[in-house]
């Protein structure tokens, strides 16, 4: 199947500062990129969708000036994670897709952020 | 609304079967899954089911779909000590245009 590359893997950083993460497809163009919010013992929550060129949409709650995503190429999409607070830690996973409606989606290997 | 909802957890014994039950809400589901999760990991697609099909099979894997009563299962065979996980279930509604809806996961655990 397809791969999708998501860096870093862990990242442990200092509240207040901001957190990079990206998410490559790397052997096909993924026109639409989602990234996902997961907590302890939960599910996997959609937090926006993005759209190579054009502005990403956010689900309802989630805070776009906190989230910064960017999807300037049909291989890369990034998260930012802007002055992060410990409640900001979770694991946060990015798919990709090439098509309108994908019949599969590729995930990344997940990012674990922990703010101290 | 668009729901799916699954059991936390499953025990079995080594070498015997696990089934995995999921429900949900949205009928015009075109396409079903099955993911699995390992700890620290991302998803794994295991295979998934258009809507038009009752079941599928896959070596060790068997995805039943009752449309009527719209209910998904995941039957693994001869479970192994590398199954333990935790199993989602999703869902791509018709009107969601490629955002799937996800279950809560349940977390497979393999006793001896």
């Amino acid at each position: 199947g397809a791969v999708v590359s998501q860096h870093p893997s862990r990242v442990i950083c200092k509240s207040g500062t901001s957190v990079k993460i990206e998410c490559r497809s790397l052997d096909f163009q993924a026109t639409t990129m989602f990234w996902y919010r997961q907590f302890p013992k939960q599910s996997l929550m959609l937090m926006a969708t993005s759209n190579e060129g054009s502005k990403a949409t956010y689900e309802q709650g989630v805070e776009k000036d906190k989230f910064l995503i960017n999807h300037a190429s049909l291989t890369l999409s990034t998260l930012t994670v802007t002055s992060a607070h410990p409640e900001d830690s979770s694991f946060y996973i990015c798919s990709a897709a090439g098509t309108a409606k994908n019949t599969e989606a590729f995930f990344g290997q997940g990012t674990r952020l922990t703010v101290v | 609304g668009e729901d799916v909802e699954q059991s936390l957890f499953l025990s079995v014994r080594e070498g015997d079967s696990s089934v995995i039950n999921c429900t949900y809400t949205d009928s015009s589901s075109t396409y079903l899954y099955w993911y699995k999760q390992e700890p620290g990991a991302g998803l794994q697609l295991l295979t998934y089911i258009f809507s038009n099909m009752d079941m599928k099979q896959d070596q060790r894997l068997t995805v039943l779909l009752n449309k009527k009563d719209k209910h998904l299962s995941l039957r693994i065979a001869d479970t192994q000590t590398g199954d333990s996980a935790i199993y989602f279930c999703a869902e791509i509604p018709y009107s969601s245009a490629s955002k799937i809806i996800f279950g809560s996961g349940t977390r497979l655990s393999i006793r001896p």
